[in-house]
């Protein structure tokens, strides 16, 4: 069981716009501990996608954006497109486990 | 570019030793703290372990501590890790990723490719 929770799937046809949700608590998200995502593509290491208030490593589209509100956190993908099917994470810091967390990850479908 | 390569997994017993290496290039290693982080087959990630970027602090997950001992080396750009007493659910492919601080900033900015531990008899 995860300490973040995501929907273990979602989908979307291409150029449509897809969400995930990401649910932690009042020791990570809703104590203001920064939400971050990774994009893990099939057969390979994650990658960061998104961190802190929504920034952006360089060569990351701005398709992808990050949001954050009480003891959730967001990830939009808008414009979907074939390559962006892949399984996606976010992660936090646990003040009362003491290290990151992570949501058990969500595989996103491009239709 | 900034690299990190993992090594040192493969097929170990129950209750064995086993020693991870992750070769870091491309950046100034004594500069960042990094994480080791695993992921089961077809699970999720699961945070193990950092260390700060002169090896004075170092955090463990509850489901390793005791068990499992980072270390590095600035000189030879290198992190390893010490896993003692394993279990068959310590069976992941290990990455080591960078974190963006000295110490930790608690998220991963760059990662390896991984290796492949697996605890079976």
């Amino acid at each position: 069981q995860s300490v973040l929770t995501q929907p273990p799937s979602v989908s979307g046809a291409p150029g449509q716009r897809v969400t995930i949700s990401c649910t932690g608590s009042s020791s990570n998200i809703g104590a203001g501990y920064d939400v971050n995502w990774y994009q893990q593509l099939p057969g390979t290491a994650p990658k960061l996608l998104i961190y802190g208030k929504s920034n952006r490593p360089s060569g990351v589209p701005d398709r992808f954006s990050g949001s954050k509100s009480d003891t959730s956190a967001s990830l939009a993908i808008t414009g979907l497109q074939a390559e962006d099917e892949a399984d996606y994470y976010c992660q936090s810091f646990d003040s009362s486990l003491g290290g990151a967390v992570f949501g058990g990850g969500t595989k996103l479908t491009v239709l | 570019q900034v690299q990190l390569v993992e090594s040192g997994g493969g097929v170990v017993q129950p209750g064995r030793s086993l020693r991870l290496s992750c070769a870091a290039s491309g950046f100034t290693f004594s500069s960042y703290a990094i994480h080791w982080v695993r992921q089961a087959p077809g699970k999720g990630l699961e945070w193990v372990t950092v260390i700060s970027y002169d090896g004075g602090n170092k955090y463990y997950a509850d489901s390793v501590m005791g068990r499992f001992t980072i270390s590095r080396d600035n000189s030879n750009n290198t992190l390893y890790l010490q896993m003692n007493s394993l279990r068959a659910d310590d069976t992941a492919v290990y990455y080591c990723a960078r974190d963006r601080g000295r110490f930790s900033n608690w998220f991963f900015d760059y990662w390896g490719q991984g290796t492949l531990v697996t605890v079976s008899s």
